[in-house]
């Protein structure tokens, strides 16, 4: 089935470090959403971008919807150690099901204090 | 508000045992799924239901059952579980009029 392509698989970065993460879609998608992660826990829904060339921001994470409509970017600022986790990137395309998401494989960040 | 909630946290079973995972959800949400996650799989849909009275298949739905009891509950049921089938189930729901998925905390399944 379709799948989304998102990178990188994992990041070690240093506390104070800006991070970016993307990914892509071979089809058009009518929505982008960004979750995290943490171990032991369920995604948490960060951000929800419904428009092409939207740029939507929460707290230090700042997320955009391509306008090819086939990718999306999530970047954080000024990593912090409670940023470690997995962000996962989701999306619904024209042609799914309506309202079944398609997800990435995950980005993995570690962060260095 | 609990939001989603799923019980147990934790199960271990034999192969060829049956077991019912719960899921209830507050938010007066429509839709509701089933996915499991497995490393270096994603996030995978199993069953799904996009309002009360209706369930669907989903990408991996072989060895599983699902009821949507009500508006508020939706289980999962493995008839005969098998190693296969040891995995991190989550619940999600879902309102109407968006596409965001509100997770539980998951369920840690391991069968031997």
């Amino acid at each position: 089935g379709q799948q989304l392509n998102q990178s990188p698989q994992s990041m070690f970065i240093q506390e104070g470090e800006d991070v970016s993460m993307n990914c892509t879609s071979s089809s058009i998608f009518n929505t982008w959403l960004w979750y995290k992660q943490e171990p032991g826990e369920g995604p948490v829904l960060l951000i929800a971008l419904y428009k092409a060339g939207e740029l939507t921001s929460n707290g230090r994470l700042t997320a955009q919807f391509g306008i090819t409509r086939k990718d999306s970017f999530l970047n954080i600022s000024a990593s912090i150690p409670s940023d470690v986790g997995i962000y996962f990137c989701a999306g619904q395309d024209y042609g799914g099901s309506q309202g079944n998401l398609i997800f990435g494989k995950g980005t993995k960040l570690s962060v260095k204090p | 508000n609990a939001g989603v909630t799923q019980t147990p946290k934790f199960q271990v079973l034999k192969t060829g045992q049956s077991m019912t995972l719960q899921c209830a959800q507050d938010m007066n949400h429509n839709s509701m799924y089933w996915y499991r996650q497995d490393p270096g799989m994603g996030l995978r849909l199993i069953y799904y239901s996009a309002s009360e009275g209706t369930t669907d298949k989903g990408e991996v739905p072989n060895g599983y059952n699902v009821s949507r009891l009500n508006k508020r509950e939706f289980s999962l049921r493995l008839e005969s579980a098998a190693p296969s089938q040891t995995s991190v189930y989550f619940c999600a729901s879902r309102p109407g009029p968006t596409y965001e998925q509100y997770f539980g905390p998951g369920t840690r399944l391991t069968v031997t």
